[in-house]
């Protein structure tokens, strides 16, 4: 089974620039969260998708941020404009949503704004 | 709100001994789950162990046991026999219970680096 992917690995974008990450969860999973992780900080909660409804995004720090799933399978995550605040590594987690519900991680896109 | 402190930046363990990592949590919650996760360098992050907290008895899996104190909210991470794979940044995670809704995100702490030194 594959796991959750993220695509790009790593963008490196200079200010003002628009920016997409993509995340493909495992199949079948209805959840999808996005985390991030500035550097030398905690992984924070930007949002949470059941399939393709907003369930709760609460973490997401300003309008500059637009999340989407289409279909209730991928979703993506825009930047635009991107500031250098932004910068820092995006994960993306899927779950089945059955007890006991664990959260499996993609390997993250590294977000570098220059 | 709920915080997770995890206030040693870095640690490093001997291949073959014990070593413990530190997590505190704050939350007026009375059920709650609280998990570690383990991100090796090359950057997926795995599920350790996890621990409900109306379980008394504390979580093992293998290598990997929990010492879980509620009244203190203390939730520590014991690996036994440390082996060189087990280096790599290991994070303290906190969720609400039920699953289902906006208590579904977890509160991370800032992690912690382990070394295993052969």
């Amino acid at each position: 089974e594959a796991g959750v992917t993220q695509f790009p690995s790593h963008s490196v974008i200079e200010k003002g620039q628009t920016v997409t990450l993509r995340c493909d969860p495992i199949s079948g999973h209805d959840n999808l969260y996005w985390y991030r992780r500035v550097m030398g900080k905690e992984i924070k909660f930007l949002l949470h998708f059941v399939k393709e409804s907003k369930q709760d995004e609460s973490g997401m720090p300003n309008n500059r941020f637009l999340a989407e799933r289409t279909g209730g399978t991928y979703s993506t995550l825009k930047v635009q404009p991107a500031e250098l605040e932004d910068s820092g590594v995006y994960f993306c987690a899927s779950s089945q949503g059955i007890m006991p519900d664990e959260q499996y991680f993609g390997p993250g896109t590294r977000l570098t704004v220059t | 709100a709920q915080t997770v402190t995890q206030s040693q930046p870095e640690m490093s363990v001997q291949e073959a001994e014990t070593v413990t990592l530190s997590c505190t949590y704050d939350t007026s919650e009375s059920d709650y789950y609280l998990f570690w996760y383990k991100q090796p360098p090359s950057r997926q992050m795995i599920l350790v162990i996890r621990q409900e907290a109306y379980k008394q008895q504390n979580a093992t899996e293998n290598r990997f046991s929990v010492n879980f104190q509620k009244a203190a909210k203390s939730f520590s991470l014991k690996i036994s026999d440390s082996q060189l794979g087990d280096a790599a940044m290991y994070f303290c995670a906190y969720r609400s219970a039920p699953f289902t809704g906006a208590n579904s995100k977890l509160t991370f702490g800032k992690g912690i680096t382990l070394s295993v030194r052969p």
